[in-house]
This record gives C-alpha cells, sequence and structure tokens, in this order.
C-alpha cells in the first residue's frame, strides 16, 4: 500500500522560506505515469494545488505560486520536495503531498494522500 | 472565490440519496474530467470518484458521479451518518494550465 508522509518545521517566519518533504513507501518515486504533488489547505478553506513532479524532470506549478515555489525529487531517498520563498500569513496551511494521476490527460486527480502538516508563518 | 462552484451545504437523512452538484467553465469541465474528494474533518482528503465516473478500488458504489457539459454531479446513495464530511470536485484547467478546485460542501445527515 503506497504511503506518503510529510515532514518539515511547523513554523516559518515572514519573509522566510518554506521546506517540506515527502516521503514515499510502499512504491516507487520512479514508476511511469506516477506524479507527485503538492496540495495545501489553509485554515477552514478549500484545497489549493500548488506544484507536481515527474521523477523524469518535469515540473508543473501552480501560475499563482510560480516563482515562489520549487519542486524538486531526490529519487535515491523516494522523497520529493517542496520551497515556498518569502512566505506571508497567507501561506498559513495544512500541506499535504499526493501521487497525481492523469498528468497530461483529460482528467486530473490525487489518489493517494499524505496525513498532512501545519505550518504556520508568524514571527 | 474558487473557479468551480459548489453548494456550501447539503443535508438529507440517513439511508436517502443526495447529490452535491460542480460547476465550471468551457476552460475546465467543459473539455476535462472532474474528480471528486471525501474530507472528514481532521483528516487528509479522500479520492472518490476520477475522470467523471469512475471508482478507485474500494470506493463503495454508492458514490457515483456524472457530467455533463460545464456541470458535474456527485451522488451519494443509502447515506450513513459516516458520510458526514466536506466534498470537494476538482479538474485541469486548459486556460489557467493549473489544478482548480470547488470551495467544498458539507454534507450534514441528519
Amino acid at each position: 500500500q503506497l504511503q506518503l508522509q510529510e515532514s518539515g518545521p511547523g513554523l516559518v517566519k515572514p519573509s522566510e522560506t518554506l521546506s517540506l518533504t515527502c516521503t514515499v513507501s510502499g512504491g516507487s518515486l520512479i514508476t511511469r505515469s506516477n506524479y507527485w504533488g503538492w496540495v495545501r489547505q489553509p485554515p477552514g478553506k478549500g484545497l489549493e494545488w500548488i506544484a507536481t513532479i515527474y521523477y523524469g524532470g518535469n515540473t508543473y506549478y501552480n501560475p499563482s505560486l510560480k516563482g515562489r515555489v520549487t519542486i524538486s525529487a531526490d529519487t535515491s531517498k523516494n522523497q520529493f520536495s517542496l520551497e515556498l520563498n518569502s512566505v506571508t500569513a497567507a501561506d498559513t496551511a495544512r500541506y499535504y503531498c499526493a501521487r497525481h494521476r492523469g498528468v497530461g490527460a483529460t482528467w486530473h486527480a490525487f489518489d493517494y494522500w499524505g496525513q498532512g502538516t501545519l505550518v504556520t508563518v508568524s514571527s | 472565490q474558487s473557479v468551480l462552484t459548489q453548494p456550501p451545504s447539503v443535508s438529507a437523512a440517513p439511508g436517502q440519496k443526495v447529490t452535491i452538484s460542480c460547476s465550471g467553465r468551457n476552460s475546465n469541465l467543459g473539455i476535462n474530467g472532474v474528480s471528486w474528494y471525501q474530507q472528514v474533518p481532521g483528516t487528509a482528503p479522500q479520492l472518490l470518484i476520477y475522470d467523471n465516473n469512475n471508482r478507485p478500488s474500494g470506493i463503495p458504489d454508492r458514490f457515483s458521479g456524472s457530467k455533463s457539459g460545464t456541470s458535474a454531479t456527485l451522488g451519494i446513495s443509502g447515506l450513513q451518518t459516516g458520510d458526514e464530511a466536506d466534498y470537494y470536485c476538482g479538474a485541469w484547467d486548459n486556460s489557467l494550465s493549473d489544478v482548480v478546485f470547488g470551495g467544498g460542501t458539507k454534507l450534514t445527515v441528519l
């Protein structure tokens, strides 16, 4: 059974960089047609896609966050990571990593999710 | 303001059927498949439906999906108290180059 687990600081200061890692177990990052993404959810609000990566290096970003976001993968550790710079209070959210299916097709879905990690931006 | 529009809340009695709507545009639901997620409070979202009407393994057939034009519908039959959750629709938007979601619908099983 595929499992994903987020890790990283729960508190980040304004203007600094938020860094999170997702460890994948029960499956390999290097699997054809598997893409890996990040989705966030501010407290009491809805879902927002952040970014997605394919192990081969293709990356996809939410246009509203592009320029502040970097997604990367370390296939040797079966992990992928997120960096979001110049954070503000508006970036306070629960951050989920997930397997992203259907990229390049006419449908998209996130079928396996981590439990999420709450990141608060505050001084 | 979410790109996909969902009603804030719906309710129904146990055993009944409820539908949740999701309205979009040509650039998203008009040409791309919709996915649906269930989020029980305090937990991660769970995929219920992908590509309009396909259920992942393990999702009971009480959950169904359909799409017509730029609108999609999630149906839940035989309602159980355990179905109380927030439900989200999502799709790719070709104009925005973005995965877009609805604002979520809170289901109450009376």
